[in-house]
């Protein structure tokens, strides 16, 4: 599996943006990106994902770079339930079908301050 | 639209005992996933079932064992349990095709 490498931990302040960095400069043509968040006590909550185009939704913004070797998760306005664990992870289509293993690493601890 | 659901949430068993988990999938997913996350790790891909069969398998041994029923209802088996088995048991559900997986709430097993 391509390697992702995340900070292990970040702060922010409320209401501020913030930018969740990963790198993966192993990554192959047909590896998808996707961000997960897990807050505490609780599983792991899809973010986002992309291929090759950044992309938002209501939740965060995915910019991926043109080389595709690394990306960056933003969050327009951090608050306080922002503050959670998040993955970067690579995700492999096989066989022109969704492969469901998804292999976490430590993610980035993002901590908000009120 | 209901979310995953997990049963049960805490599970208290004895080294060398058998445990069952079960996993209700989000409405309209087909395709259910298991992990294992240890304290302070990320989860770790234990297996995916799709259409009632194991659909992709992670390092993990035999005694971990799975099912998929017709309405994609799931459940984890774990015979034998060791110490090291201690941990939150998450399952996530999904569309086959499609690459957000949406996870339970998780199982929390500790092994005494």
């Amino acid at each position: 599996d391509a390697k992702t490498t995340q900070p292990n931990s970040m702060e922010s302040n409320e209401e501020e943006p913030v930018h969740l960095p990963c790198n993966h400069s192993t990554i192959s043509g047909t590896d998808y990106i996707h961000w997960y968040r897990q807050l505490p006590s609780q599983g792991p909550e899809y973010v986002i994902h992309g291929l090759t185009s950044n992309v938002n939704n209501r939740m965060a913004s995915l910019a991926i770079a043109e080389d595709r070797k690394s990306s960056t998760l933003i969050l327009h306005r951090a608050t306080l339930r922002d503050a959670a664990v998040y993955y970067c992870i690579l995700r492999v289509l096989a066989g022109g079908t969704s492969y469901g293993k998804l292999t976490f690493g430590q993610g980035t601890i993002l901590t908000v301050h009120p | 639209e209901t979310g995953v659901t997990q049963s049960p949430t805490h599970l208290i068993k004895t080294r060398g005992q058998q445990v069952t988990l079960r996993c209700s999938s989000q409405s309209g997913h087909n395709t259910v996933s298991w992990y294992q996350q240890a304290l302070g790790q990320g989860p770790q891909f234990i297996f995916q079932y799709y259409r009632e069969e194991e659909n992709g398998r992670g390092n993990f041994p035999p005694r971990f064992s799975g099912l998929q029923f017709p309405n994609y209802s799931s459940e984890l088996n774990v015979n034998a349990l060791e110490l090291d088995d201690s941990a939150l048991y998450l399952c996530a559900s999904s569309s086959r095709g499609r690459g957000e997986q949406y996870f339970g709430p998780g199982t929390r097993l500790t092994v005494t």
